[in-house]
């Protein structure tokens, strides 16, 4: 079956530029969340979504950083006024449900490269 | 500060042998850890997982170690086969809850042939 996608798989984009990221996860999940890996780092959380609850945008590191989730399916990060540390590989992955045994499939990524 | 440490960014075995990978967290109220494989331009795929009440948990080749007093967990992989290299992510969790897992930056296995 389908796994998660996210598109574009790559973006390059110039300083100061918006961007916006793409996933699409699977089919039925309640539960989408975003990560980035910088280079040489671990995952790190930015937000999660889990049916119509107000999503967990703990882990956004700044108000440039804003995400939506739209019929419960799709979701689009967006990146705005874009800077060079926020160059990245950024990870989308859904689940069931939250709960301990849901495991998080995630896509392939899109590497975003800020000029 | 780096709640989820994974101390060795690299590690090489010999196929057919033990491949160890160790994580140590600094967060006691931690109550489940998963461990995550992932192929260059792919993503992650979740490996096993172990709950804070359990010290060990095994699925086929792969068993994973808790020591909570010392706040260690480690991965074992026995026999490694070449198709394991991959880095390896240690995952914690709070209350049960998927949501905001915490990370630590991987370690990249190679096993050689």
């Amino acid at each position: 079956g389908a796994g998660v996608s996210q598109s574009p798989s790559n973006k390059v984009t110039e300083k100061g530029k918006d961007v916006e990221l793409r996933c699409d996860p699977i089919s039925g999940h309640t539960a989408l969340y975003w990560y980035r890996q910088s280079l040489g780092q671990g995952l790190e959380f930015l937000i999660y979504f889990q049916g119509n609850s107000a999503p967990d945008k703990s882990g956004l590191p700044s108000d440039r950083f804003s995400a939506e989730r739209t019929g419960g399916s799709v979701s689009t990060l967006t990146i705005q006024r874009t800077q060079q540390e926020d160059s990245a590989v950024y990870l989308c992955a859904s689940s069931r449900g939250t709960a301990r045994a849901d495991t998080q499939y995630f896509g392939p990524g899109t590497r975003l490269t800020v000029l | 500060d780096q709640q989820v440490k994974q101390n060795s960014p690299s590690l090489s075995v010999q196929e057919g042998r033990i491949s160890i990978l160790n994580c140590d967290y600094t967060n006691s109220m931690f109550d489940y850890f998963l461990w995550y494989k992932k192929y260059p331009a792919e993503g992650p795929t979740f490996l096993i997982s172990i709950s804070s009440i359990k010290d060990k948990n095994e699925d086929g080749r792969f068993t994973v170690f808790l020591n909570k007093s010392a706040k260690h967990l480690s991965l074992h992989i026995v026999p490694s086969q070449p198709g394991d290299s991959a880095v390896y992510f240690c995952a914690a969790g709070l209350g049960g809850s998927q949501g905001n897992l915490i990370f630590g930056k991987g370690t990249k296995l190679s096993v050689k042939p």
